[in-house]
Formats: structure tokens, sequence, C-alpha cells
């Protein structure tokens, strides 16, 4: 499998449960982010990681906790989330290096609805 | 803060026509900016990206351009067809300070190339 992948592509989910969202990526990259896209918003930057080290919390709500235990891989867990956080979530990866981040590619997104 | 504005919002041309989707960004202090294609309900494809240093990319029917002093940048399309239609998302990776590393999207341009 090639590129950036994510699981699962659908998930529906009562403000109670608890869920986890999970992010691959087969490029050999060292920095892996978890975006936000909501309808008639712009994608939102939630989380980056750099070589496993969270470098980038933004105000995000402690309902949602992101875990990246290596480089190639990062979830996103879910728990008693409410209606408006329902929205797209895309994961993407990049290298990072001396002259900043590089190019970003994003896997195909978790259609999350929650009811 | 960084903001990136795209405009216009929405854009419906006929086959075969050259087009220009633009980009302005209010903070200099870049890493480089990308530009993105977004079918609907799917993720993110990468289309060009530009580091702080160049003034310009291409691939296949796409020119992007970056003027980093005005704040802008812009998507030439050359001899539109109907599978270009799609969301085009312009991203903005910044320099300095509280927002270094971070990426910053425009709402996008819908972009409608009809047969």
């Amino acid at each position: 499998e090639t590129g950036v992948t994510q699981t699962p592509r659908h998930l529906v989910m009562g403000m109670t449960n608890k869920k986890s969202l999970k992010c691959e990526q087969h490029l050999g990259h060292n920095a892996m982010y978890w975006y936000k896209q909501s309808a008639k918003k712009p994608l939102e930057l939630m989380f980056v990681y750099n070589f496993k080290e969270q470098t980038e919390n933004n105000s995000v709500p402690s309902r949602f906790s992101p875990e990246c235990p290596n480089s190639s891989h990062l979830f996103l867990h879910l728990h008693t989330l409410q209606p408006e956080d329902s929205a797209l979530y895309l994961c993407a990866s990049s290298s990072q290096g001396g002259r900043g981040p590089y190019e970003q590619y994003f896997g195909p997104g978790t259609r999350l609805t929650v009811t | 803060k960084q903001e990136v504005t795209q405009i216009p919002a929405a854009l419906s041309v006929p086959e075969g026509e050259n087009l220009v989707l633009n980009c302005s960004f209010t903070d200099s202090a870049i890493y480089n900016l990308q530009w993105f294609r977004q079918d609907p309900g799917k993720g993110l494809t990468s289309l060009l990206l530009i580091q702080s240093s160049q003034r310009e990319q291409t691939s296949g029917r796409l020119n992007a351009s970056l003027d980093k002093s005005s704040g802008r940048s812009t998507l030439y399309i050359a001899a539109s067809q109907p599978g270009d239609s799609a969301t085009y998302l312009c991203a903005v990776t910044s320099r300095y300070n509280t927002n270094a590393g971070k990426s910053t999207f425009g709402d996008g341009t819908t972009l409608t190339v009809k047969p």
C-alpha cells in the first residue's frame, strides 16, 4: 500500500461512545498532521507530530486525544464528542528539515458523524 | 496571524478555456505555498508546491506563481477540461514565531468546467 491511508472511511458514533481514527503513511516522512474540515469552513490544523513528538496543539478540546507511536502511525482517540464535531478528519504527512516542512500528502479522510 | 483568501469562491467556465485562480496571504514569512485539489467528500491531492525562494512551478497544464512581497499566488489552468472540476485549495506554511510550521488554508475556489 502506498501514500497515506486512513481507517475507517466513515464513522457514526453516539455522544457517549469512544472510538479511534487511524492514519498510516508509507512515504518515509517524519511529520504527521491531523486536520478537521467542517462544512463551509476552511481546513483547520489540529495536531502536528514531528519525529513522534507533538509540536502543535491548536487549542483542540481534550475530547480529542492524539497518539503517535512511531513516525508511520497516527491515531486520534475520540470520546464524549458533540454533534458539532461531525466533520471530515484528514491526516497528512510530510518531511521536515532545516529548511522547514515540505510537501504535504493527505489521506482520503474519515467522515465522522456524531449523533 | 496568517490569513489566506481565495478569489473567486466559485467559477464556472466552458471546456477549453484558460483560467486563473487567486490566493492571497497576509504574512510573507513563509516556508512554502502549496496548491491542492479536492473532489467532493475526498482527501486533498497535492498539485504544486512553491518554496519561498521560487517564483513559479509547472506541472502539465498547471502553472503556479508566487509573489511573496505582495502576498499573492496564482494557479493558471490551461485548456480546462470537465475532469478539472473540483475545489482548489491554497495553503501557506508559515516560517516564524507561533505560526512556525503551521499551514493555513484558504476557503477554496470551486471550479466547474462545462462540456
